[in-house]
């Protein structure tokens, strides 16, 4: 079985500022991990996955995520966070079974709220 | 290369009707998977066709169903709909199921409304 979970519904950062969202993650097996993100009223984006060809990630939009596997983590960081980063980001595994890869299991999200 | 479509995008239902909701992937794309969104579950993997046969399928009832076409658009139905059916349900594409890293692509989703 694996699991995802992200610490913090909610994270709030000045705009210019560091951010940081949390995910950890449970599976039995060597996961491969995603971080997407959604737009209101739009569907989820691809920001960066990791395959264990490269412990240090780098997504889209300046985003990037380390795999620590003594931490089972995969936290995803910025160095200065934009007013159009607002959003909501979820964090998934996926490991394959014997037909296969399994579908994504998702954390339950953080919300991102950028202050000016 | 256009997205993944999914139609309608908004639909309004009473409890007890059936819903059937519809996904074109990516051209080219021939694995689709169908999720459900909600508040209090979040996000969960419903199931996944390719080559018209399902081939994954998560923890969900029996009300639930899809099927996918000989051009790899999916449909999925849910029928004898609960007030608790209420969701967005999301469509994702990839080119083929059997590769765990590879990416899932996800259309804007149809926000389903259980009365």
């Amino acid at each position: 079985a694996q699991s995802v979970t992200q610490l913090g519904s909610h994270v709030s950062v000045s705009e210019g500022a560091l951010v940081l969202l949390r995910c950890n993650y449970s599976s039995s097996v060597p996961p491969y991990l995603f971080w997407y993100v959604q737009y209101p009223n739009q569907g989820l984006q691809l920001l960066l996955k990791y395959t264990s060809a490269a412990t240090l990630v780098k997504g889209i939009n300046g985003f990037e995520a380390e795999f620590k596997k003594s931490e089972t983590s995969f936290h995803l960081t910025k160095p200065s966070a934009h007013m159009s980063d607002a959003a909501e980001y979820f964090c998934a595994v996926r490991s394959a079974s014997g037909g296969g890869a399994d579908g994504l299991t998702f954390g339950k999200g953080t919300h991102l709220i950028i202050q000016p | 290369k256009a997205g993944v479509t999914q139609t309608p995008r908004y639909l309004i239902k009473t409890r007890g009707q059936q819903v059937t909701l519809s996904c074109s992937p990516i051209s080219g794309h021939r694995s689709v998977s169908w999720y459900q969104q909600t508040p209090g579950q979040g996000l969960q993997f419903l199931f996944e066709y390719f080559s018209e046969t399902q081939r994954n399928k998560g923890n969900f009832p029996g009300r639930f169903s899809g099927r996918q076409f000989s051009n790899s658009r999916s449909e999925m139905n849910v029928s004898t709909l609960e007030l608790g059916d209420s969701a967005l349900y999301l469509c994702a594409s990839s080119l083929s199921p059997g590769v765990v890293q590879e990416t899932q692509y996800f259309g804007p989703g149809t926000r389903l409304l259980v009365l």
